[in-house]
């Protein structure tokens, strides 16, 4: 399973926007970029995920670099409810068993 | 959307005795679940891939005999964790999805402390 790389933790403060990145120089063709957050003693949420454009969707928007080695989730407008950890993940839709592999995942602190 | 619900939310048990955890798919059916635990301020490892009428598949260095997976019903998958010790506390979470859907959804997890 191709690996994920992202930073352990970051700031932000609120109302301001986001950009937690994301490296997977490892990707393949079939892999999709899945992004979901976690909050304390909950299970991971999703959040967007993307194959080669960028989306945008009510929660965040993802960028993805052209040649998807890397990935940028973007929060627009943080708000103390986003203070979670969120993971980067790939996972490969023709292996027909799509497990996640978590990695480290990036602790995101938002201020007030 | 979606929901997956995992019961109970929170467990206490004896050590030596065996616990029971169950994730359920509230209104899709899923032929594949799998089962995550995690310890505290550590990312979730995946335990087992559950699959609907056959044998659970489990990751390397998972025991089977003490983490007994049964997935009898499209909707439902249980986790049994057998003669349980305080090692074994920690938070457990499940997730299902479809093959031709590219979200996966999760529990909202059980957490399991053993006295």
């Amino acid at each position: 399973d191709a690996k994920t790389t992202q930073p352990n933790s970051m700031e932000s403060n609120e109302e301001e926007p986001v950009h937690l990145p994301c490296n997977h120089s490892t990707i393949s063709g079939t892999d999709y970029i899945h992004w979901y957050r976690q909050l304390p003693s909950q299970g991971p949420e999703y959040v967007i995920h993307g194959l080669t454009s960028n989306v945008n969707n009510r929660m965040a928007s993802l960028a993805i670099a052209e040649d998807r080695k890397s990935s940028t989730l973007i929060l627009h407008r943080a708000t103390l409810r986003d203070a979670a950890v969120y993971y980067c993940i790939l996972r490969d839709e023709t292996s027909g068993t799509y497990k996640y592999i978590f990695g480290t995942g990036t602790r995101l602190k938002v201020l007030a | 959307g979606a929901v997956v619900s995992q019961h109970p939310s929170r467990v206490i048990c004896k050590s030596g005795t065996s616990v029971k955890i169950e994730c359920r798919s509230l209104d899709f059916q899923a032929t594949t679940m799998f089962w995550y635990r995690q310890f505290p301020k550590q990312s979730l490892m995946l335990m087992a891939t559950s699959n609907e009428g056959s044998k659970a598949t489990y990751e390397q260095g998972v025991e089977k005999d003490k983490f007994l997976i049964n997935h009898a019903s499209l909707t439902l998958s249980t986790l049994t964790v057998t003669s349980a010790h305080p090692e074994d506390s920690s938070f457990y979470i499940c997730s299902a999805g479809q093959p031709m859907n590219t979200e996966a959804f999760f529990g909202q997890g059980t957490r399991l402390t053993v006295v």
